[in-house]
């Protein structure tokens, strides 16, 4: 069966400092990834999707970045944090072509001080 | 472009009590519904889904029908439960839009015994 990881779970980082969230899927090959983010008591925001290794697409503008160096290995950047970048941060994946639903990892919960 | 809207919550229940979330939808192509369900401190579940006009996706006594004339997938359970507390968000996908999924804001559900 697959299962999606992500870490660390929570994270508390200082404003300026650099950021790595990953992200790996088990159990398939060649899936869709995605990163969200969720800021406190609003919905989720696409924030990145990747249709296959070194093949990223933003969907906003922000201060952050994301890298597929693997398949199955999705990870999340920012080379100085923000304030703003406080939230909690989703990956998942999907079944490429015909697959419809997304499956999400436990989330990783970011605080920016 | 393609949005979805929920009713914001929070909404507070008694147990055994009826529950309704509207959700609607604008969407530039002929979309697939979905509602997923995030509890305390967790990533989101896919919770049920509908791919087509008139389909009822269910799930754990949930149930919401695609309504393609009123462009709502609402969500309804008969009799919920306190474990049922949690942040439901409702969403659309367009296939030719790749398997992005676009989400509605949230609605918190929170069940009293």
């Amino acid at each position: 069966s697959q299962t999606i990881h992500q870490w660390p779970a929570t994270l508390v980082q200082p404003v300026g400092s650099p950021l790595s969230l990953e992200c790996t899927v088990e159990g398939t090959s060649n899936p869709n990834l995605y990163w969200y983010r969720q800021a406190a008591g609003r919905g989720l925001q696409l924030l990145f999707y990747s249709v296959g290794i070194g093949q990223i697409s933003s969907e906003v503008p922000q201060n952050l970045s994301a890298s597929r160096p693997q398949d199955r290995q999705f990870i999340l950047s920012s080379k100085k944090l923000l304030l703003s970048d406080s939230g909690f941060y989703l990956c998942a994946w999907s079944v490429q072509g015909s697959g419809e639903t997304q499956y999400f990892g436990p989330g990783t919960r970011l605080l920016v001080l | 472009g393609n949005s979805v809207t929920q009713m914001e919550g929070p909404v507070t229940l008694s147990e055994e009590a009826f529950l309704t979330i509207n959700c609607t939808y604008t969407a530039t192509g002929y979309p697939s519904l979905f509602w997923y369900v995030q509890y305390p401190g967790e990533g989101l579940q896919l919770l049920l889904k509908a791919t087509k006009a008139d389909d009822k996706g269910s799930n754990k006594g949930f149930e919401a029908t695609y309504r393609k004339e009123t462009t709502s997938f609402h969500l309804e359970k008969g009799s919920v439960q306190v474990s049922d507390s949690a942040v439901y968000f409702c969403a659309l996908r367009i296939k030719a839009a790749g398997n992005k999924l676009t989400f509605g804001g949230g609605t918190r559900v929170l069940v009293k015994p």
